[in-house]
């Protein structure tokens, strides 16, 4: 299985400061298709998984433009131009390349200091 | 719009077995691949089992043997039987759509029914 490798796993930031999220797979993610297949998910505190980004940097319907995507092959990051209170919670990779299974990265806490 | 909903969860015994279900609607239900993802307490995600549109079924390595995965299309409800559960199999069940049909990304999730394994 693809092991995905997240850092850092706690990310305390300054309201209106950037925030920057690194995940790696253990294996290139790019498909068959020529597409990769990396999401990145918020879980705010007691609530469900949302997806934010989908094929390494496109955003889904509703999701505030400071929050980008990028990366390739086996490197990726998410990046938020300037984090809100609202942005509180976890924030998962999960690779759909290799499937199954989907695997995710542990997680990072991102709190306000 | 799509609406998952899942319900079974509860406290069961060591050794005991439960039924998940999720009732999903806004989308047609046997074009994509459903999904169930756990979350142990205070832990991160880790995928459980999907079904493909075509009924195909997939299991992760923690659970094979021990958890069926099936669905009703006409109901368009996805299940999980658990049988032997353990006490590390105690989470948070997630019913979560495929945004294609076996790989890819989820692009739905539900709100969870939690599931306690405990004497």
């Amino acid at each position: 299985d693809v092991v995905m490798t997240q850092s850092p796993l706690s990310l305390p930031v300054t309201l209106g400061q950037p925030a920057s999220i690194s995940c790696r797979s253990s294996q290139s993610l790019v498909y068959s298709d020529g597409y990769t297949y990396l999401n990145w998910f918020q879980q705010r505190p007691g609530q469900s998984p949302r997806r934010l980004i989908y094929k390494v940097s496109n955003r889904d319907s509703g999701v505030p433009d400071r929050f980008s995507g990028s990366g390739s092959g086996t490197e990726f990051t998410l990046k938020i131009s300037r984090v809100e209170a609202e942005d509180v919670g976890v924030y998962y990779c999960m690779q759909g390349t290799h499937w199954p299974p989907y695997t995710f990265g542990q997680g990072t806490k991102l709190e306000i200091k | 719009e799509v609406q998952l909903l899942e319900s079974g969860g509860g406290l069961v015994q060591p050794g005991g077995s439960l039924r998940l279900s999720c009732a999903a609607s806004g989308f047609t239900f046997t074009s994509y691949t459903m999904n169930w993802v756990r979350q142990a307490p205070g832990k991160g995600l880790e995928w459980v089992s999907a079904i493909s549109g075509s009924g195909a079924t997939y299991y992760a390595d923690s659970v094979k043997g021990r958890f069926t995965i099936s669905r009703d299309t006409s109901q368009n409800s996805l299940f999980l039987q658990m049988n032997s559960l353990r006490a590390e199999d105690m989470a948070i069940y997630y019913c979560a759509k495929d945004g294609y049909n076996g790989y890819g990304t989820i692009d739905y999730w539900g709100q969870g029914t939690p599931v306690t394994v405990s004497s």
